[in-house]
């Protein structure tokens, strides 16, 4: 069935470095990968997306870059802070399924 | 406002227990979702409501009954409850006009604790 990997499942860097976590999808079908933030007790809350159609998408901090033939797909952040410690999940949904298969998660820890 | 909300928030319940958890969402989605996230944190979908209509149903044991009266609200009903139900229970909306890929609006989440 569809599958996302997610690595790595923990991730610690120093305050203002870059965190990169990768995504593996296995229907290359989908067509939407979204990427969700989560932190401790709270709800997950998207942060970026991307469709099939563009290869990078950027948003301050932020970016996510697409591999449609190698069906990868990444999260870059860059000049971390210690409030983006937290779990983030990946996600690539199939159109016309309304089913997001999510990652495992990354744990990231921003170290002051 | 609260956009997609849950109750109740917490449940701590003895093993072979029947309970029952709520959601609403205020944002005019037609689509709502269960999800469950276990202790390892993975996130896993449950079911989907389409206008009040079942369209996803993963294999999740029938002690596990959603009901949808509107497509305002989604509950979800579990009968004799076992150690492993013990998650938090995400319920999330998605918009309308953008087909099954557009942003998943979640719940607080509500945590099940079974004794």
């Amino acid at each position: 069935g569809e599958n996302v990997e997610q690595h790595p499942s923990t991730l610690s860097v120093q305050e203002g470095d870059s965190a990169v976590i990768k995504c593996t999808y296995s229907d290359s079908a989908s067509n939407y990968f979204p990427w969700y933030k989560q932190e401790l007790g709270k709800r997950p809350q998207l942060i970026i997306d991307i469709r099939s159609n563009v290869g990078e998408k950027k948003d301050q901090r932020i970016a996510v870059t697409l591999n449609k033939t190698a069906k990868h797909f990444s999260l870059h952040i860059t000049e971390t802070q210690p409030e983006d410690s937290a779990v983030y999940f990946c996600a690539a949904v199939k159109p016309g399924t309304y089913k997001y298969i999510f990652g495992t998660g990354t744990r990231l820890k921003v170290l002051a | 406002d609260t956009a997609v909300s849950q109750t109740p928030k917490y449940l701590v319940t003895q093993m072979g227990n029947d309970k029952s958890i709520k959601c609403e969402q205020n944002l005019g989605h037609d689509t709502m979702y269960w999800y469950k996230q276990d202790s390892k944190k993975f996130l896993k979908i449950m079911f989907s409501y389409n206008n009040k209509e079942l369209i996803i149903n993963e294999t999740v044991p029938n002690r596990f009954s959603p009901k949808s009266p509107d497509k305002a609200h989604l509950n979800l009903h579990i009968n004799s409850l076992e150690l492993g139900d013990s998650a938090v229970y995400f319920c999330a909306s998605s918009p309308p006009g953008q087909g099954s890929t557009g942003e998943l609006f979640f719940g607080e989440g509500s945590r099940l604790t079974v004794l």
